[in-house]
């Protein structure tokens, strides 16, 4: 089965602080990994998918197949990354996304 | 330019009620999505387009889901016979038609709360 799964639903850290997102993915093949972002009254947003390897806002993730995760990281928290985060993934069926139930990241000053 | 919008953003229905959720997705846009978000959980896939095709119904919960778009650009959601348990958040995306692309834009949802 494809599943996501966002072990936490909040995670509080101040302002300068390194924050970690942890994913946990179940699925048989090759992944397709992504997080997106939620900020308070705006559209959910992709932030960045693990293909690209790219840096986003300071946000990177590394997908690790040993340990089916996908966590995202960033050294030093900001206020504005303060959102709702949600891991997804792509599996076999390419038009098919399967999201975790999101983490809330609260920065605080 | 113009995201996809989404109308109602609200709706309050009795239980027993049909509604009826649409979704304006980009110009252009080949793709299209539903899902459903319950409170506290992640976006669930109800459904999927390519033009006017509805490819994948395989999130759909029960018959009483239905969705539609006849001329492959705006799409309606409509569920009959609302129940509690359909109350949630009902979110469209759409995507271009860009081979390997898999950006989804979404549209800000339309809540549905079912008394």
């Amino acid at each position: 089965a494809q599943r996501v799964t966002q072990p936490e639903k909040l995670l509080s850290v101040f302002k300068g602080a390194p924050v970690e997102l942890k994913c946990n993915y179940s699925y048989s093949g090759s992944p397709e990994l992504f997080w997106y972002v939620q900020y308070s009254r705006q559209r959910l947003q992709l932030l960045l998918r693990h293909i690209s390897r790219e840096s986003i806002k300071g946000f990177t993730a590394d997908l690790n197949k040993g340990e089916t995760s996908f966590h995202l990281k960033k050294p030093f928290a900001q206020e504005e990354d303060s959102a709702m985060y949600y891991c997804a993934l792509r599996g076999y069926n390419f038009n098919k996304f399967y999201f975790g139930s999101g983490t809330k990241l609260n920065v605080k000053p | 330019g113009a995201g996809v919008s989404q109308s109602p953003r609200y709706k309050v229905a009795k239980r027993g009620q049909d509604v009826a959720l649409r979704c304006d997705p980009i110009s252009g846009h080949v793709s299209l999505f539903w899902y459903q978000q319950a409170l506290g959980q992640g976006p669930e896939f109800l459904t999927y387009f390519q033009n006017e095709a509805q490819l994948d119904k395989s999130g759909l919960p029960s018959d009483r889901f239905f969705a539609e778009r006849p001329e492959g650009s705006v799409s309606t959601l409509k569920i009959q016979r609302t129940q509690q348990e359909d109350s949630a958040v009902y979110l469209c995306a759409s995507r271009t038609r860009l081979a390997g692309e898999v950006e989804q834009f979404f549209g800000p949802g339309t809540r549905l709360t079912v008394l």
